[in-house]
C-alpha cells in the first residue's frame, strides 16, 4: 500500500504570493491532518477534513485554507505570503477519526523570501 | 484543557546506554496515547501505540512505553540507544478529530 504523498516536496516563493501544496492519502483514508512545523513553534495543527468537510480548525489565520476532493486528496493553500510562513507542511491521513493513528507524508519545505 | 507536556526539550545520552523520554497528559476521557519519532527533515514516523489492555507496549526500533493513569504519563524508553536513533521525538494523545502533540524532544546521542 502507497503512503501518504505531498507534493512539491520543496517550494521558494516570494512575499506576497500564494502557494497550493498538495496531499495524497493512503487508500481508504478518509481523513486528512494538515501541520505546520517551525523550529520555534513545534507542531501546529492547521486543519482536518473528513469526506470533504473541514471537522476541525487550528489557530490560524484566514489566508490558509484547505480543501478535500471526494477522492480524499486534499489541498491546502496560503495566500499573501509571509516571511513567516516558511515551514514544514505536513499532511497526515487517518481511516477515519483523525484523533486516532494518523500516518505522515514526508512534507513540503516551504521558504518565502 | 487537553494537552501534552514533554518536559525535556534536549535528552544527551551515550550510545549503548539507557533511554527514557518523559510525557504527561491531560485529557478527561480514557486516552490514546501515540510516540512519534522525526529525523531530520522527514515526516513522523509512529512508534507505538496504546489503546487499551496491557499497559507495557511495544513498538518497533525497540522502543516501548508503560501508560500509568494515576501518574497520567506514557514514559518512551529503549534499554539500549544506538546512534541511529538521534531524532526528535513526539508524545501525542487522541482527542476526538485530533491529535494533541507534545513540543518534542529531541535526542542527541553521544559516540
Amino acid at each position: 500500500k502507497a503512503g501518504v504523498t505531498q507534493t512539491p516536496r520543496y517550494l521558494i516563493k516570494t512575499r506576497g504570493q500564494q502557494v497550493t501544496l498538495s496531499c495524497s492519502p493512503i487508500s481508504g483514508h478518509r481523513s486528512v491532518s494538515w501541520y505546520q512545523q517551525t523550529p520555534g513553534q513545534g507542531l501546529q495543527f492547521l486543519f482536518e477534513y473528513f469526506s470533504e468537510t473541514q471537522r476541525n480548525k487550528g489557530n490560524f489565520p484566514g489566508r490558509f485554507s484547505g480543501r478535500q476532493f471526494s477522492n480524499s486528496r486534499s489541498e491546502m493553500n496560503v495566500s499573501t505570503l509571509e516571511l513567516g510562513d516558511s515551514a514544514l507542511y505536513l499532511c497526515a491521513s487517518s481511516i477515519r477519526d483523525s484523533g486516532n493513528e494518523q500516518f505522515f507524508g514526508p512534507g513540503t519545505r516551504l521558504t518565502v523570501l | 484543557a487537553q494537552s501534552v507536556t514533554q518536559p525535556d526539550i534536549h535528552i544527551t545520552v551515550s550510545e549503548g546506554a539507557s533511554l527514557e523520554l518523559r510525557c504527561n497528559y491531560s485529557y478527561g476521557a480514557t486516552p490514546y496515547l501515540f510516540w512519534y519519532v522525526q529525523s531530520p527533515g522527514q515526516g513522523l514516523q509512529l512508534l507505538l501505540k496504546y489503546f487499551s489492555g496491557d499497559t507495557l507496549v511495544q513498538g518497533i526500533k525497540g522502543f516501548e512505553a508503560e501508560f500509568k493513569r494515576s501518574q497520567s504519563s506514557f514514559n518512551l524508553r529503549k534499554p539500549s540507544v544506538h546512534w541511529s536513533d538521534a531524532a526528535e521525538y513526539f508524545c501525542a494523545v487522541g482527542a476526538g478529530y485530533q491529535l494533541i502533540w507534545g513540543a518534542g524532544t529531541k535526542l542527541i546521542i553521544k559516540p
